[in-house]
């Protein structure tokens, strides 16, 4: 079974407006860690948000948030007020405490920015 | 702070011949993590390392590829014979230490390596 799964292959969005982008994860771990990284084309991958699962608010970092819902096992990701400089692959990853702590991502969501 | 260096950028060999990438840390990370990343895909991780012992390489194709980390500083990951599948991006990570709490992982730019 896929342990992170993202659903949404592409999302387009309008400049200025907010996006979510779905990531649903599988574990049986009670601790773990849920990540989201930035991929632009220039092939970095940049860490823009983590949510622990006892962190019982949602984690924010600038125009990034963390939506949390433990018992759905999501953790989207929310960017408020697109930039063009935010079209990207955005990928969830999740870091489990019984699995020598690697990161596990998803197949990733390519976002669009319209100007 | 300077980020997570790779060379080269890139890189095209033909199936068979051998190919080596090098990475270097954020200054005092101990923890290193090689990822393979096919077009399409998510990152999937090679090897990992804290200091200069292997962590977990339980994904490592061991007959082809080879890592290591003598210092515990920079890392130098090999392929020899590469197979036309081995064509991804390879990129390297770093995180402070390995325990405790949750660190964060900061990639280098990666490795673009096309096997013809």
């Amino acid at each position: 079974a896929q342990k992170i799964t993202q659903t949404q292959p592409g999302m387009f969005v309008q400049e200025k407006e907010a996006v979510t982008l779905d990531c649903t994860y599988d574990t049986s771990d009670q601790s773990y860690g849920l990540f989201w990284y930035k991929q632009p084309s220039s092939g970095e991958m940049i860490f823009l948000i983590y949510q622990g699962s006892y962190d019982e608010q949602n984690a924010t970092e600038g125009r990034y948030s963390l939506n949390f819902q433990k018992a759905r096992k999501s953790a989207n990701l929310v960017i408020s007020a697109s930039q063009l400089g935010d079209s990207a692959m955005y990928f969830c990853a999740m870091r489990e405490q019984g699995s020598a702590r690697q990161l596990t991502f998803g197949s990733g969501t390519q976002l669009t920015v319209l100007p | 702070e300077a980020g997570v260096a790779q060379s080269p950028r890139y890189k095209i060999i033909e199936k068979r011949q051998s190919v080596a990438f090098w990475c270097n840390p954020i200054s005092g990370h101990a923890t290193l993590y090689w990822y393979q990343q096919i077009l399409g895909q998510g990152p999937k991780l090679l090897i990992q390392f804290q200091n200069n012992g292997v962590v977990d390489d339980s994904q490592l194709p061991k007959d082809r590829f080879s890592a290591e980390r003598l210092k515990g500083v920079d890392s130098t990951l090999k392929i020899q014979p590469a197979k036309l599948e081995d064509s991804a991006v390879y990129l390297c990570a770093s995180s402070l230490t390995r325990t405790p709490g949750w660190e964060t992982q900061y990639f280098g730019p990666g490795t673009r390596l096309l096997v013809l």
